[in-house]
């Protein structure tokens, strides 16, 4: 069975760096069929996809925030991280990872709030 | 950027109907996908490439996807499937959600 969870600081900063690792069990992030990708929901609002990373390295990113994420992938310990630099409270939200397969999401974590606050 | 837009609310009584629609320009030529998540925790998929269900979700669930407008259909609707539901769609290599909608069982 398919299980992901995040990691990482509950409590970043204003202006520091956004730090999230998704570890995944009972699959590979090095298949060629799948992406691997993150999604944040700020309390009380919809869903925002952040972005995605296929086995290759291959990223894509949400136009809005391209300029301060970053995907990648440690295929040795089977886990997908994501950076967001220069965060303000706008950053605040559950953030999830989910496994993208073809055109929708069938595997998510449980997510992990991050708050910005000094 | 491509846009779908969904109704903040919906409510239906208990047994009836509930439909939930999600709009953009020329939607019925991508595939749309559903997901309903209760409050605390994380979205759960309901429906991918328009009609298909998972495995494991009620045949209560189905979905339809034509012109400018998918809609999800709750059928016998139950309360437990008081839910905020989101629709998603692909455009250029990115993941595009509606707004939500919080569907109220009365």
């Amino acid at each position: 069975q398919l299980h992901l969870e995040e990691s990482g600081p509950g409590l970043v900063k204003p202006s520091e760096t956004l730090s999230l690792t998704c570890t995944v069990s009972g699959a590979s992030v090095n298949n060629n069929t799948f992406f691997w990708g993150w999604i944040r929901q700020p309390p009380g609002k919809g869903l925002e996809w952040i972005g995605n990373i296929y086995y290759s390295g291959s990223t894509y990113y949400t136009p809005s925030l391209k300029s301060r994420v970053t995907i990648s992938a440690d295929t040795s310990k089977n886990q997908f991280s994501l950076k967001l630099t220069s965060v303000t409270a706008a950053d605040t939200a559950v953030y999830y990872c989910a496994r993208h397969y073809q055109q929708h999401l069938d595997y998510w974590g449980q997510g992990t709030l991050v708050t910005v606050s000094s | 950027s491509y846009e779908v837009t969904q109704p903040p609310s919906v409510s239906v009584s208990p047994g009836q109907t509930a439909s939930i629609t999600c709009s953009g320009d020329k939607l019925g030529h991508k595939y749309v996908c559903w997901y309903l998540q209760k409050s605390g925790q994380s979205p759960v998929l309901v429906i991918y490439e328009d009609y298909k269900r998972p495995s494991g979700i009620p045949e209560r669930f189905s979905g339809a996807n034509s012109g400018n407008t998918a809609t999800l259909t709750i059928s016998g609707t139950q309360a437990m499937d008081e839910a905020d539901y989101y629709c998603q769609a692909w455009d250029r290599s990115s993941v595009i959600f509606g707004g939500g909608t919080k569907l109220t069982v009365l």
